[in-house]
């Protein structure tokens, strides 16, 4: 039973590009969960996705934006990028939001320069 | 609002002794307690977790107990070994989503 997928794994962007990073969850999952984990730090809640609409978000600019699909797969779109969006990008799937069932992806490392 | 302190790192052993990694949270109402593992170039796993006051969340030799009375859930295992080398991040559990302290690298050396 496949967990998590995100792709791509590895991204190198220039500053003020734009990018998507895509995430499948767990077979039974129907909740997305973006995370931004900067170097050494730990993750912080972009925001959640269920039934195709964000349901919560965290203290992210607009420039950070999402859309859930109906086989309840995500993506991430991260416009005008910085430099300081530079992280690994962890998508955690879940049924329901339910804390406990969390499974998280491998990530995705997105460079800026 | 709601935020986990964890202590810093890297905390380095030698192989079988005793590991203690210190987590205190803040928080409204009565969250989830969790303590998630991080290995090199890979995403999180669940370790452990309590979901009430008192409860002892264990797995894999590792150990936290909810204290309530101070806010704690620190880590522990008994006798650590070199395959335990990793990040380790607290977090609690609001309303759906997790908030993370900002890890502690522990290092175990042969």
């Amino acid at each position: 039973d496949a967990g998590v997928t995100q792709s791509p794994t590895h991204l190198i962007k220039t500053r003020g590009q734009q990018v998507t990073l895509r995430c499948s969850p767990k077979s039974g999952h129907d909740t997305v969960s973006w995370y931004q984990q900067a170097l050494g730090q730990g993750p912080q809640f972009i925001f959640q996705y269920y039934e195709e609409e964000e349901r919560q978000r965290g203290n992210f600019p607009d420039r950070f934006s999402g859309h859930q699909f109906p086989n309840y797969s995500s993506e991430l779109n991260v416009n005008a990028l910085l430099l300081g969006d530079s992280a690994l990008y962890l998508c955690a799937s879940s049924t329901d939001g339910q804390l406990d069932g969390y499974t998280f992806g491998s990530g995705t490392r997105l460079t800026v320069v | 609002g709601d935020s986990v302190t964890q202590m810093e790192g890297p905390v380095t052993l030698s192989e079988e002794a005793f590991l203690t990694i210190n987590c205190t949270y803040t928080a409204t109402g009565y969250p989830s307690l969790f303590w998630y593992v991080q290995y090199p170039g890979e995403g999180l796993q669940l370790l452990l977790k309590a979901t009430k006051a008192d409860d002892k969340g264990s797995n894999k030799g590792f150990e936290a107990t909810y204290r309530k009375e101070t806010t704690s859930f620190h880590l522990e295992k008994g006798s650590v070994q070199v395959s335990d080398s990793a990040v380790y991040f607290c977090a609690l559990g609001n309303t759906d989503k997790l908030i993370f302290g900002t890890g502690t690298r522990l290092q175990v050396f042969p």
